[in-house]
């Protein structure tokens, strides 16, 4: 089956620096990867997605890139606001749908005001 | 609209005690999911369901777990006998198809099982 894996697992930046986070896959079948962003004491949301057939999105602050090949997508937060403090997940599958994503074991990001 | 509506928030029992999770999804939504967090495991899935049929539920861990959808409304995911290793954080999620919709998640309900 698949795996994620992602990198770090905590993530401190100073307010208005950039943060990466960055997710390797093992299945190359898979083709949808979204990011979900889990603050304290909620459910994890979508914040953004990408699917196989496009090399990078973005999203105001927010931007995610896939390499298929290297079989790796990364997050990339610009302009950093203590709000992006939160955990956030990457997740993969082999679909295009959300029915048997393979999630990501989370990065902790901290934003120093 | 209120999202996806879980209950109980919290949830403290005796390891053998039966436990029941409940969920209410999105209005009009016709896909629902049971996840469970924990440090170790991270976020797994334990089931989903489509227009209210079980579809997958190879990620339930073993017997004692089962979920019933009886309408596109409700749902619930029960524990019977429950032991602490259950002791996880559930999460109900809906979308309003599977395929690549978006995943809409509950605030979870945190159980612990002494």
């Amino acid at each position: 089956g698949e795996n994620v894996e992602q990198h770090p697992s905590t993530l401190s930046v100073q307010e208005g620096d950039s943060a990466v986070i960055k997710c390797t896959y093992s299945d190359s079948a898979s083709n949808y990867f979204p990011w979900y962003k889990q603050e304290l004491g909620k459910g994890p949301q979508l914040i953004i997605d990408i699917r196989s057939n496009v090399g990078e999105k973005k999203d105001q602050r927010i931007a995610v890139t896939l390499n298929k090949t290297a079989k790796h997508f990364s997050l990339h937060i610009t302009e950093t606001q203590p709000e992006d403090s939160a955990v956030y997940f990457c997740a993969a599958s082999s679909n295009f749908g959300n029915e048997k994503l393979t999630f990501g074991t989370g990065t902790r990001l901290t934003i120093i005001p | 609209d209120a999202g996806v509506i879980q209950s109980p928030r919290h949830e403290v029992t005796e390891m053998g005690q039966e436990v029941t999770l409940r969920c209410k999804p999105i209005s009009g939504h016709n896909s629902l999911f049971w996840y469970r967090q924990t440090m170790m495991r991270g976020l797994e899935l334990l089931i989903y369901f489509n227009n209210n049929v079980p579809i997958d539920d190879s990620g339930m861990p073993e017997d004692r777990f089962s979920a019933k959808m009886p309408n596109a409304s409700f749902s619930t995911l029960k524990i019977q006998p429950s032991e602490p290793r259950d002791s996880a954080v559930y999460f109900c999620a809906s979308s309003l198809q599977t395929g690549g919709g978006e995943l809409f998640f509950g605030e979870g309900s945190r159980l612990t099982v002494l």
